[in-house]
């Protein structure tokens, strides 16, 4: 089983609508989740992190913790075709002198 | 944010060849990381670069085929040596979050062709 894995792509939504990435990982000790965005060419960048269990908004991405269930899920509100790009999740355990796992990454296409 | 440059940005290269790729970070840092993320694929790390001592290789990953540097707290250099077409790839340099939020930056990337 791998550490981290994420649903299977691509994922493609309509302009407007809600898209849903999931990710469950298999460390119960991890602490820290992280949500990438990597466009097509492009490095990974930061667009969420996440720590405890709940939700975290942030403009039209919501993060989802639920560390009991070991999910972490992001949410993205009015889909956009600029949102089209490969999402990756990433765990920590916040001790392994900063390593961070990161699953195979979503690709998500916004359809005009 | 630490901003990160690589050169080169990309390369294409003959089998046997080798390779040295640089990272320059405009903030004073304590730990590098070195990533491949082969086509399709998710990232992988290859090693850890501290200032002032050896590289931490990841499992599958040996000093001979990439040699890493790291003369000071803002550079390093990643070597991939007597390079094979399974080398073909996007080589990132990283850097974690010096507020100790446990997130990275990563650099544009260097991406290799090996003939």
């Amino acid at each position: 089983q791998k550490e981290v894995e994420q649903n299977s792509g691509p994922l493609s939504v309509p302009e407007g609508a809600i898209a849903s990435l999931n990710c469950t990982y298999s460390d119960r000790v991890s602490q820290s989740f992280f949500w990438y965005r990597q466009y097509s060419g492009k490095s990974p960048e930061l667009i969420m992190s996440i720590y405890s269990n709940g939700d975290k908004e942030d403009g039209r991405f919501t993060a989802q913790l639920n560390k009991a269930s070991q999910y972490v899920s992001l949410l993205i509100r009015d889909s956009q075709p600029s949102d089209s790009a490969t999402y990756l999740c990433a765990v920590s355990d916040n001790t392994n002198a900063g390593k961070s796992t990161f699953g195979d990454g979503t690709t998500l296409t916004v359809k005009p | 944010s630490a901003v990160i440059s690589q050169k080169p940005s990309r390369d294409i290269c003959q089998r046997g060849t080798s390779l040295t790729i640089q990272c320059q970070v405009d903030s004073q840092v304590t730990m590098m990381f070195w990533y491949r993320q082969q086509p399709g694929q998710s990232l992988t790390l290859i090693a850890t670069a501290n200032q002032g001592s050896e590289a931490t290789y990841e499992s599958g990953f040996v000093i001979d085929k990439f040699p890493i540097s790291r003369p000071n707290l803002t550079f390093s250099t990643l070597t991939v040596s007597n390079m094979s077409p399974e080398d073909s790839s996007i080589y990132l340099c990283s850097v974690e979050d010096e507020n100790g939020q446990g997130f990275w930056f990563f650099g544009p990337g260097t991406r290799l062709t090996v003939l």
